[in-house]
């Protein structure tokens, strides 16, 4: 069974701009979740999706916001990018809401 | 607030010695998971513990919940170079949206 892949892995984009990350899930899997990784914050949780709802919400402006598709697949957006969201992003994703994550790779955004 | 404390932040030891780290909280968790990351990629489920006081084995490393499944532990028995890594522990949080919830993790470095 393929795992969870992200798309693209790497990305620079200047202050100001906005950016589209996308997610696969692993096939069957209905959750899927969003992650933002840096050095002081460690992994801070975006948002959960199960079966194009969006069912959990964590503490981040409303410049990040994503949503699913009826295949699973994810997608998620930061508008007019600072350079503090400079970070790992990770989807994940799980059988349920939840429940145990399998995470993708991650794309690595610069903002410069 | 971080509902998961993990510790220590650091650790750095030879091949060969026995470590222990620590996940700890003032919350009950329905369940608790252990994953670890590598640079450059996403974490990787190692161990979820469900009942409180269950103690697994996965080769060298020992994960074991708290009685009260407030908090948990991992033993890993003469660590070797590639255990190197950042160990998160992840809870779900009982009576609710079923949330998963991070710790900031510990990094391990083991030298040969």
């Amino acid at each position: 069974k393929a795992g969870v892949t992200q798309t693209p892995r790497y990305l620079i984009k200047t202050r100001g701009q906005q950016v589209t990350l996308s997610c696969s899930p692993i096939s069957g899997h209905r959750s899927v979740s969003w992650y933002q990784q840096t050095p002081g914050q460690g992994l801070q949780f975006l948002f959960e999706y199960f079966s194009e709802t969006q069912r959990n919400k964590g503490n981040f402006p409303g410049r990040f916001s994503g949503r699913q598709f009826s295949n699973s697949r994810s997608e998620m957006n930061v508008s007019t990018l600072e350079l503090g969201d400079s970070a790992l992003y990770l989807c994940a994703s799980s059988s349920w809401v939840g429940y145990e994550q399998y995470f993708g790779p991650g794309t690595r955004l610069t903002v410069t | 607030t971080q509902l998961l404390e993990q510790s220590p932040q650091f650790l750095s030891i030879q091949e060969g010695e026995n470590l222990t780290v620590y996940c700890n909280s003032s919350s009950v968790f329905s369940s608790l998971q252990w994953y670890r990351q590598e640079p450059g990629e996403g974490p990787v489920l190692l161990v979820t513990v469900v009942t409180g006081g269950e103690v697994k084995k996965l080769k060298r490393l020992t994960f074991q919940f708290g009685d009260a499944r407030k908090d948990s532990s991992l033993h890993i028995t003469a660590a070797q170079p590639g255990d190197t890594g950042l160990y998160l522990c992840a809870g779900n949080t009982q009576g609710g949206s079923e949330k998963l919830v991070f710790g900031k993790g510990t990094k391990l470095t083991v030298n040969p």
